[in-house]
């Protein structure tokens, strides 16, 4: 059992490149979502899509896209990658009931020089 | 604003002692509430939560957490401490639509011999 899968594991960019951050899951989920997680801040989250088809922001979206490719699949996007950005990313993935907790992969740890 | 608080950065137990791990909410609604551990460069595993009915929840690993309605708290329990038990520990509660979830900071659990 997969679960999650993050691609890639570790990436370093310098300030200005783009990357696309690969997120997959293998539980027939609705929901999914990416977060980042910095020191002492605990998990934010950047972006959602409830169901295939929909996005949405969450609380730290700017500088970033996603695209949900498909019921298994969601990118998110760095178009211009910005020091700030450095971070571990989480994609995590949940079915439609509020009480069901959410699934995480192992994380893509993203520094920028 | 619905928020989730976890008070103490670190919390250092022997091996063998009862463990506590704070966390209170502010949220709307009835709280939908949840434990998760996060060992080094791993992702988020799910460890109990809160939805409905009994105040103390029983969860995985020998974890339970007591639900205080009126100090709006949701502490994570566990009776004896094993070295194993070392991690970082996120309270998290449902918050709007999407089955959103809001983090606390996390809570750095080392249990030592």
């Amino acid at each position: 059992n997969a679960g999650v899968t993050q691609t890639p594991k570790f990436q370093v960019l310098k300030t200005g490149q783009s990357m696309t951050l690969q997120c997959a899951q293998d539980m027939n989920h609705n929901s999914m979502y990416w977060y980042r997680q910095d020191p002492g801040m605990g998990l934010r989250l950047i972006y959602y899509s409830a169901s295939e088809g929909t996005t949405d922001k969450g609380e730290v979206p700017n500088g970033y896209n996603v695209s949900r490719l498909n019921k298994r699949e969601f990118s998110l996007r760095l178009e211009s990658a910005a020091p700030s950005q450095t971070s571990v990313y989480f994609c995590a993935s949940g079915t439609e009931y509020s009480n069901q907790p959410q699934h995480f992969g192992d994380g893509t740890r993203l520094s920028i020089l | 604003a619905q928020s989730v608080a976890q008070p103490e950065d670190q919390v250092n137990v022997a091996e063998g002692n009862p463990l506590t791990v704070k966390c209170t909410y502010s949220v709307s609604g009835n709280p939908y509430l949840f434990w998760y551990v996060q060992y080094p460069n791993r992702g988020l595993q799910f460890l109990l939560k809160y939805i409905t009915g009994d105040n103390l929840v029983k969860g995985s690993y020998g974890f339970e957490a007591e639900f205080n309605k009126s100090q709006t708290s949701f502490h994570l329990k566990k009776p004896s401490a094993l070295v194993s038990d070392s991690a970082l520990y996120f309270c998290a509660a449902l918050t709007g639509g999407g089955n959103k979830l809001t983090f606390g900071t996390g809570t750095q659990l080392k249990v030592e011999l």
